[in-house]
């Protein structure tokens, strides 16, 4: 399968431990999102990185929340000190360029 | 912000036309976008519309950008049971950033 995958799918987690997640992108495609999506939502901009370098970040990403993509493939995405709020399930996308995204499966993360 | 509004629900009976509205604020988008998700599932891009573009049509489905009003509709021709899930209008916006709908839920009756 070429397609997005992300790991682990579910991620169940104490609040205050911290967690993170990966993602392996479509290979050569150099521009990859993360974003959360809560029930009855749409998904919401985090993050967004052009090879290795993380271009944009959504007011939504506080301080707990930090993405890295050292090679310009894989990226993670680690949250500190988790809180209830948290919960959510975490999307990752890739795109060869402006204009298409490709999802993943996403990590559901339940933070108790 | 950018803020991409749609209507919750939608049930239409198999073998009808089923017709899903999303309004947008941001008139520089460039792309338009309908992902379909279905449940436990990511997001399936079904297809999209280029700004300069009033129409598209892809087999089944019809796109229509009204860039006057901010008005973007997916149309399913003959929907059928499989096509059940929650559908989202996304807009690109400045910079990179896509903005998602809240998405219509979609139910088909037999």
């Amino acid at each position: 399968d070429t397609g997005v995958s992300q790991d682990p799918r579910h991620k169940i987690t104490k609040r205050g431990q911290n967690v993170t997640f990966r993602c392996d992108p479509i290979s050569e495609h150099n521009r990859l999102y993360w974003y959360r999506q809560t029930l009855g939502q749409g998904p919401e901009f985090l993050t967004y990185f052009q090879n290795e370098a993380q271009l944009e970040k959504s007011r939504l990403l506080s301080d707990r929340f930090s993405a890295e993509r050292p090679k310009g493939s894989f990226s993670t995405l680690e949250i500190q000190r988790t809180e209830q709020g948290d919960s959510a399930m975490y999307l990752c996308a890739s795109s060869p360029k402006l204009g298409e995204q490709y999802f993943g499966p996403g990590t559901r993360l339940t933070v108790t | 912000g950018e803020d991409v509004e749609q209507s919750l629900f939608l049930s239409v009976r198999e073998g009808d036309s089923s017709v899903i509205n999303c309004t947008y604020t941001d008139s520089s988008s460039t792309y338009l976008y309908w992902y379909k998700q279905e449940p436990g599932a990511g997001l399936q891009l079904l297809t999209y519309i280029f700004s300069n573009m009033d129409m598209k049509q892809d087999q089944r489905l019809t796109v229509l950008l009204n860039k006057k009003d901010k008005h973007l509709s997916l149309r399913i021709a003959d929907t059928q049971t499989g096509d059940s899930a929650i559908y989202f209008c996304a807009e690109i916006g400045t910079g990179n950033q896509f903005y998602f709908g809240t998405g219509t839920s979609l139910t088909v009756i037999p």
